[in-house]
């Protein structure tokens, strides 16, 4: 079976620094995916992880541990264009399991 | 490029009629991929084509639900008939070829359906 777990819920303030973490179970792993989605509109692409580390791609950043199953988006410089739904979700051969979602919020 | 695009954006309908959802990947896509968003849950898998061929539709939850994508370009999910647990968001995605590059979906906006 799959288990991906992520907050629910996450506030910050314009131009802080927001990480968001991501715990997995799953029956087999080709790497963790975080896509972004904004109400209504569809989840976008922010980063992939297969291989142990950190990712960085400007204002986000990515991290993954295998051997712990654990995974971290950190989100810098936070604007209000932030707020959004952030998705982690890990591949199985083709499929992606989901989390079900950390709605950020970003307050001026 | 225009994206994935998903027809029609919400759709209320009654328990019991049919509803249609169409999906347009993007050109080129031989991967095509149905999802599934229930209130309150996370997004869950439901089937994958390659090109016309379905490869997994193991996520699809009952024979209520029929997905085609013949001539490999477009696909269609037909529920019917509809029940009241099928309401929820419908995405669509596709991707290129799988083990050449990360893999990543392009999802469309979804298909919001509502069954009363």
């Amino acid at each position: 079976g799959q288990n991906i777990d992520q907050p629910t819920e996450m506030t910050a303030t314009e131009g802080a620094i927001v990480q968001i973490n991501c715990t997995y179970q799953t029956s087999g792993f080709n790497g963790l995916f975080w896509y972004q989605q904004h109400a209504g509109e569809a989840p976008t692409f922010l980063s992939y992880n297969v291989l142990d580390g950190l990712e960085e791609k400007g204002r986000f950043s990515s991290f993954l541990s295998r051997s712990k199953g654990y995974s971290y988006l950190l989100l810098k410089e936070l604007q209000m264009k932030d707020s959004a739904s952030y998705l982690c979700a890990v591949r199985n051969d083709y499929k992606l399991s989901f989390g079900a979602g950390t709605t950020v919020t970003v307050r001026a | 490029e225009a994206g994935v695009t998903q027809f029609p954006s919400h759709s209320v309908i009654e328990k019991g009629q049919t509803v249609t959802l169409r999906c347009d990947p993007i050109s080129g896509h031989d991967n095509l991929y149905w999802y599934r968003r229930v209130m309150g849950k996370e997004i869950k898998f439901l089937l994958h084509f390659v090109k016309e061929s379905k490869q997994d539709e193991s996520g699809m939850p009952n024979n209520r639900f029929l997905a085609e994508r013949t001539g490999g370009t477009y696909s269609t999910l037909k529920v019917q008939p509809a029940e009241l647990e099928d309401s929820g968001v419908y995405f669509c995605a596709s991707s290129q070829e799988i083990a050449a590059n990360t893999g990543e979906l392009f999802f469309g906006e979804g298909s919001r359906l509502t069954v009363l």
